[in-house]
């Protein structure tokens, strides 16, 4: 694919369910991130896989969040036992290179309801 | 804790007039200093970046301004079109080691014909 791409597009669950986020990056990117971008906010970091592992997973706001690469290539955000404020877009961006100035392309999102 | 204040929040503009978004950091480890541009339901979009050792740096109708003394940086954008009408964000980074963006709360731009 020519760009970052993201599935669902939109995502509406129930309180307390569990959910699956997918993100296809470039390919050839090592680096890969996951920003939330709550209502007329910027994007916050989630996380951060250089190639299979989580180097950082600082953002992750509680344990409710999870996130796997197994394969070095798409990565699966799973939010469990959702709640009300975890409505948001979730971003998944991704770079050739970790590190410096290497440009991050971010997907279009996964918008996120949680009723 | 916001790292990264950015002002106008939302700042309306004259086809063929000057838009200028401002922003201020705080952690002064932070060396590298981007802008996106985010259009309504598309994820945001790389349009400028700078380090701290040059004071301006210019793309086409775009140019961002740096004073490191005062830890503030802003974008310019010169002969505002219509297309440009988007959400803005400065953002700022570490160059070395991963990039861990923290970016600003966003500024929506409305150039009207």
């Amino acid at each position: 694919g020519a760009g970052v791409s993201q599935t669902p597009s939109n995502k509406v669950t129930e309180k307390g369910k569990y959910v699956e986020l997918r993100c296809d990056p470039i390919s050839g990117h090592t680096a890969l991130y996951w920003y939330r971008q709550s209502l007329g906010q910027g994007p916050e970091f989630l996380i951060y896989f250089q190639g299979t592992g989580a180097a950082d997973d600082s953002g992750l706001p509680n344990d409710r969040f999870f996130a796997v690469r197994p394969e070095g290539s798409v990565s699966t955000l799973k939010i469990q036992r959702t709640e009300r404020g975890d409505s948001a877009v979730y971003l998944c961006a991704s770079s050739f290179r970790p590190w410096g100035t290497d440009t991050q392309y971010f997907g279009p999102g996964t918008r996120l309801t949680v009723l | 804790q916001q790292q990264v204040k950015q002002s106008p929040q939302s700042l309306i503009v004259q086809k063929g007039g000057i838009s200028i978004i401002n922003c201020a950091y705080e952690n002064t480890a932070f060396d590298y200093f981007p802008w996106y541009q985010q259009f309504p339901g598309k994820g945001p979009a790389l349009l400028i970046a700078i380090r701290p050792d040059v004071s301006e740096k210019k793309e086409g109708r775009f140019t961002i301004s740096f004073n490191k003394s005062a830890k503030q940086f802003s974008l310019h954008i010169m002969d505002s079109q219509p297309g440009d009408s988007a959400t803005y964000f400065c953002a700022a980074s570490l160059s070395g080691g991963y990039q861990k963006v923290t970016f600003g709360i966003g500024t929506k731009l409305q150039v009207i014909p």
